[in-house]
């Protein structure tokens, strides 16, 4: 039981680059995040899901998007990366809503040049 | 808006308590989560709070008062590997956003 993984841990793309971050889960979880952690800030949701087949956007969605193709795999795609764009990226997912906590995944630290 | 404070950094000995302060201002109200996160690694769930209360949870305890939109975490017996970062964070009604405080690095010494 692998839990909550992410590929890659590490990246480094040049401003323009494209790229996608895989997320997946073992746990059958209906629901699946994508946040940015920024130093200094807390994290923020870029897009969510709810499941297989739904994407919504979330607090910073801008410049990224998003699919959910399979209950188990979510995907958070940079079509043009910017330096803004520099950050450590985690994914987590949970069962459902209300009192139930989010797993999260090991992270990707993106930086864009 | 929507806000959540904690302070940035604390430092404590190990073998004492120390409480860490959370105060929210958010639209609706539906839990209150606390997360540890090492540095360099992914937050781990600590405790949750939906009543006003204490709830313990061995060494940990998290505390809530909805009326003052005030949350702490206390930790006993404080251990080296304690020094961590811990993410305040509430959930707010309509059930999708969680917004996370930028959270409070502890350092513990010897």
């Amino acid at each position: 039981n692998a839990g909550v993984t992410q590929t890659p841990k590490f990246r480094v793309l040049k401003t323009g680059q494209s790229m996608t971050l895989l997320c997946a889960q073992d746990m059958n979880h209906e629901y699946m995040y994508w946040y940015r952690q920024d130093p200094g800030m807390g994290l923020r949701l870029i897009h969510y899901s709810v499941g297989e087949g739904t994407t919504a956007k979330g607090e910073v969605p801008d410049g990224y998007n998003v699919s959910r193709l399979k209950k188990q795999n979510f995907l958070l795609g940079l079509e043009s990366a910017a330096p803004s764009q520099t950050s450590v990226y985690f994914c987590a997912s949970s069962p459902r809503l209300g009192g139930d906590t989010q797993y999260f995944g090991p992270g990707t630290r993106l930086l864009v040049l | 808006g929507q806000n959540i404070d904690q302070p940035t950094e604390m430092t404590a000995t190990e073998g004492a308590i120390v409480q860490i302060n959370c105060t929210y201002q958010t639209s609706g109200f539906n839990g209150l989560f606390w997360y540890q996160q090492h540095a360099g690694e992914a937050p781990t769930f600590l405790s949750y709070n939906v009543l006003d209360g204490l709830e313990e949870k061995g060494r940990f305890s998290s505390f809530l008062s909805r009326s003052k939109g005030y949350s702490y975490l206390l930790l006993k017996e404080l251990q080296m590997k304690d020094s961590a970062s811990y993410l305040c964070a509430v959930r707010s009604t309509g059930g999708f956003k969680t917004i996370f405080g930028a959270g409070t690095r502890l350092f513990v010494k010897a």
